[in-house]
């Protein structure tokens, strides 16, 4: 159980192009996702927090506009990137926890964006 | 802001011996101490996970020692293979209330297990 998938797994966009990377929790509903950002050889970063069906919360130096996260479902999140640019090219990870509040987070197998 | 102090960065052990890596806490209050697995180009999966109610946890090969008054937590992995050879995230929750499930990582060990 608490499998979480990504897709696509790798995508290359020409710069000044938007992507959406999709997550989706598929055997559990997930109240609330994250997303991350991977460089290489470096921790996980946590771009943003989203609990379906309200706003996503940003942490501090994330801009919102940039990086749109929707969760419309318990079980889909969506990252837009827009505008992307050579900058942006990263890992982008998501996760998700269980709605009964337990702590426990599980991973998607993470998108790789690069820009052009 | 919260911080979670893991080391080392990396960590060279021969096969079959015991990998140890350390992580040290700030926030007495973090209720919730998970192990991530990551090998290259893919997500962290969760390999243990410990409560500050008990002092050890072990599943197979991997054990979480948690020591409440240090403010420290280790994992141990016993008879280390090469297929062990990863990147190893210590956690630990950095919200409460509403912000269930959020988690401060580590900076990362890279671990390489020689045959």
């Amino acid at each position: 159980g608490a499998v979480v998938s990504q897709h696509p797994s790798w995508v290359i966009c020409k710069s000044g192009t938007s992507v959406k990377i999709e997550c989706r929790s598929l055997d559990f509903q997930a109240t609330t996702m994250f997303w991350y950002r991977q460089f290489p050889k470096q921790s996980l970063m946590l771009m943003a927090t989203s609990n379906e069906g309200s706003k996503a919360t940003y942490e501090q130096g994330v801009e919102k506009d940039k990086f749109l996260i929707n969760h419309a479902s318990l079980t889909l999140s969506t990252l837009t990137v827009t505008s992307a640019h050579p900058e942006d090219s990263s890992f982008y990870i998501c996760s998700a926890s269980y709605p009964s509040g337990v702590r426990e987070q599980y991973f998607g197998p993470g998108t790789r964006l690069t820009v052009t | 802001q919260q911080q979670v102090k893991q080391s080392p960065q990396s960590l060279i052990v021969q096969k079959g011996g015991i990998s140890i890596i350390n992580c040290a806490y700030e926030n007495t209050a973090f209720d919730y101490f998970p192990w991530y697995q990551q090998f290259p180009g893919k997500g962290p999966a969760l390999l243990i996970a410990i409560r500050p109610d008990v002092s050890e946890k072990k599943e197979g090969r991997f054990t979480i020692s948690f020591n409440k008054s240090a403010k420290q937590f280790s994992l141990h992995i016993m008879d280390s293979q090469p297929g062990d050879s990863a990147t190893y995230f210590c956690a630990a929750p950095r919200g409460h209330g509403g912000s269930q499930g959020n988690l401060i990582f580590g900076k990362g060990t890279k671990l390489s297990v020689k045959p």
